[in-house]
């Protein structure tokens, strides 16, 4: 079993829906939480960044995290064709490495 | 946040011979980090680079395969050495910020080795 499990899509959704990506894990020490987009040919941009569980807010993109459900979800409002990216969810326990999830291509059509 | 840069952007590459990558960082950093992108796959980190010190590989890499220089606290370099078909993938640098482990990411090496 994967420490960090997320589902690699493709998922597709029409402009303006309200899209959900997730990542569950299973090493509960993890203590620190992330998102990163990551375009084609890009290197991965830090989206979002949270610390224990809760949401945090920014913008069109929230990130939640329920540490006792192992579980971290990203939603996104309002999307564009311009969000079509893949998302990797990544984790860490303080001064650890990040443990990267495989990643979810999200296609947002026009 | 940082900025990042890489050097190349992309290279194809005989099998056998080495390819080494740099990586500059607009500010000064303790921690930088190499990761392996294959193709429709995640990251993976090869090895943690401090500098002043040896770096340190993860399981699976090693030293003579992935030679990593860290002079100073803005600046390292990968070496790929006797690459192989199987060592074409992105390769990518970051640097933690802030002691909080967050990690930014520079735009990434492709390498394809023929």
């Amino acid at each position: 079993q994967k420490e960090v499990e997320q589902d690699p899509g493709p998922l597709s959704v029409p402009e303006g829906a309200i899209v959900s990506l997730n990542c569950t894990y299973s090493n509960s020490a993890f203590q620190y939480f992330m998102w990163y987009r990551q375009y084609s040919r890009k290197g991965p941009e830090l989206l979002m960044y949270t610390y224990s569980s809760g949401n945090k807010e920014d913008g069109r993109f929230t990130a939640q995290v329920d540490k006792s459900s192992k579980y971290i979800s990203l939603f996104i409002r309002d999307s564009q064709p311009s969000d079509s990216a893949t998302y990797l969810c990544a984790m860490s326990r303080y001064g650890n490495k990040l443990v990267f999830g495989a990643g979810t291509i999200l296609r947002v059509k026009s | 946040s940082a900025v990042i840069s890489q050097k190349p952007s992309r290279d194809i590459c005989q099998r056998g011979t080495s390819l080494t990558i740099q990586c500059q960082v607009d500010s000064q950093v303790t921690m930088m980090f190499w990761y392996r992108q294959q193709p429709g796959q995640s990251l993976t980190l090869i090895a943690t680079a401090n500098q002043g010190s040896e770096a340190t590989y993860e399981s699976g890499f090693v030293i003579d395969k992935f030679p990593i220089s860290r002079p100073n606290l803005t600046f390292s370099t990968l070496t790929v050495s006797n690459m192989s078909p199987e060592d074409s993938s992105i390769y990518l640098c970051s640097v933690e910020k802030g002691g909080s482990d967050e990690q930014y990411f520079g735009p990434g090496t492709r390498l394809t080795v023929t």
